[in-house]
This record gives C-alpha cells, sequence and structure tokens, in this order.
C-alpha cells in the first residue's frame, strides 16, 4: 500500500503562531514516531506511539510541542507559539511494530514537513 | 558522548573505487541496526539491517563488531547514484541516528 504521508510538505509561518503537522503512518503499523532535523544537524527523536499505550514524549524540546494519535492510526505534531529556533524538517515514521528485530521494526519515514518560522 | 558517532567524511571518490566508513555506538545493550541513505532535502531510506554475522546487499556489505561496538559499511565498484549521506541507526525501538557521512562519487 501507500508509504507514511505527511502534510502539508513545507509550512510558513509567524513567530507566535500555532502549527499543526499530520502524519498518516502505513496501514497496519502499531508504532509511529516524529522526529525533527534541523538545517545541518543530524535527525532527532521527539515523541513515539505504539497502540494505545502512553506515548513516549521524552524527546519534545519544550511543552510548546505536543502530539496525539487518534484512531491508533493519523498523528497530529503540534508546536504553540513558535520560534525560529523550530524551524526544520519534521519526519514521521512508522514500523509494523516498534523493538525486537527485521524486518518488523524497520522504521519507514514520510517526506516530511518543512516548517519555516519567520 | 554521543550515542552513535559516525565519521562526516566527505569522501570523494571515482566511479569504480571501494569505500568503507564506520560509526560507533554507546549503548552496548543495543540489538537492531541499520544504515539509512538520505538524498539532499529528501528523507531517509533503509539502505539495509546489519546483522552481527555480517551482511552483504549487491555492491554494499555491512558489518557489525559488538565487542567494539561499530557498524562499517563498505561500498564496492561506485556508483554515480552512490552520492549520498549515509546515515549509522541504532534502533532501540526509537532511532538514534549518527550525524552522517557524505559520499560523493565523481564521473
Amino acid at each position: 500500500g501507500a508509504g507514511v504521508s505527511q502534510s502539508p510538505s513545507n509550512k510558513v509561518t509567524e513567530k507566535g503562531k500555532d502549527v499543526e503537522l499530520r502524519c498518516d503512518p502505513i496501514s497496519g503499523h502499531t508504532a509511529l514516531y516524529w522526529y525533527r532535523q534541523s538545517l545541518g544537524q543530524g535527525l532527532e527523536f521527539l515523541i513515539y506511539f505504539q497502540g494505545n499505550s502512553a506515548p513516549d514524549k521524552s524527546g519534545l524540546p519544550s511543552d510548546r510541542f505536543s502530539a496525539e494519535r487518534t484512531g491508533g492510526s493519523v498523528s497530529t505534531l503540534t508546536i504553540q507559539r513558535t520560534q525560529q529556533e523550530d524551524s526544520a524538517v519534521y519526519l514521521c515514521a512508522s514500523s509494523l511494530r516498534p523493538g525486537g528485530a527485521p524486518p518488523a521494526n524497520i522504521q519507514y519515514f514520510g517526506a516530511g514537513t518543512r516548517l519555516s518560522v519567520l | 558522548r554521543k550515542e552513535v558517532e559516525q565519521d562526516p567524511g566527505p569522501f570523494n571518490v571515482p566511479e569504480g573505487a571501494t569505500v568503507a566508513f564506520n560509526c560507533t555506538y554507546s549503548n552496548s545493550a543495543s540489538q537492531s541496526f541499520f544504515w539509512y541513505r538520505q538524498d539532499c532535502r529528501k528523507e531517509p531510506k533503509l539502505l539495509m539491517s546489519v546483522y552481527s554475522s555480517g551482511n552483504e546487499d549487491g555492491r554494499f556489505t555491512a558489518q557489525l563488531n559488538r565487542a567494539s561496538q561499530y557498524i562499517s559499511l563498505l561500498i564496492r565498484d561506485s556508483k554515480l547514484s552512490d552520492s549520498a549521506t549515509y546515515l549509522c541507526v541504532v534502533n532501540d525501538y526509537k532511532l538514534s541516528f549518527g550525524a552522517g557521512t557524505t559520499v560523493t562519487v565523481r564521473a
């Protein structure tokens, strides 16, 4: 089926505004992840959802960041009161299940949302 | 210490050459490792999983040394299309990425 789908592909916003980024994982994948890649930086983990378990929010950089996953499928990452340092590519990934061994734990990435905060 | 440290390169090699590079990881309990490839302004894409015994996929060979906690990738007979950034990844349910090794294959 289709891969991981993210929208919008690009988002330009003004400092202080809220933004919502959407991720639609691969059908049947129980695990969903958000990562961020800032210009010239490596990818950093933000948050992880697995089934109905409480999400692992350990990577969220501040309380302005939140995410939810409705019905075990689509996820929304929300950034409130955006700052210029939030400018980055936000990548979503999904896997059949977390941990364990390949191929089930292989994470597939969406094309990302490029966020620019002016 | 970073969770995954990777030789940043860049490696600039002619077509047909062999290029190899490594990464090291800090968590001795980590069990699952991958190499991803990332093209400019694109998302990371899985290149290959890395297994303890070492594994090969066409022109690509990956090795894992658990005792020394390092992972290597070797590319034989380099093609222009191999030009990319190669990401060393440790999967402890969440992925920890190296900063990437840039490889440029020139004609």
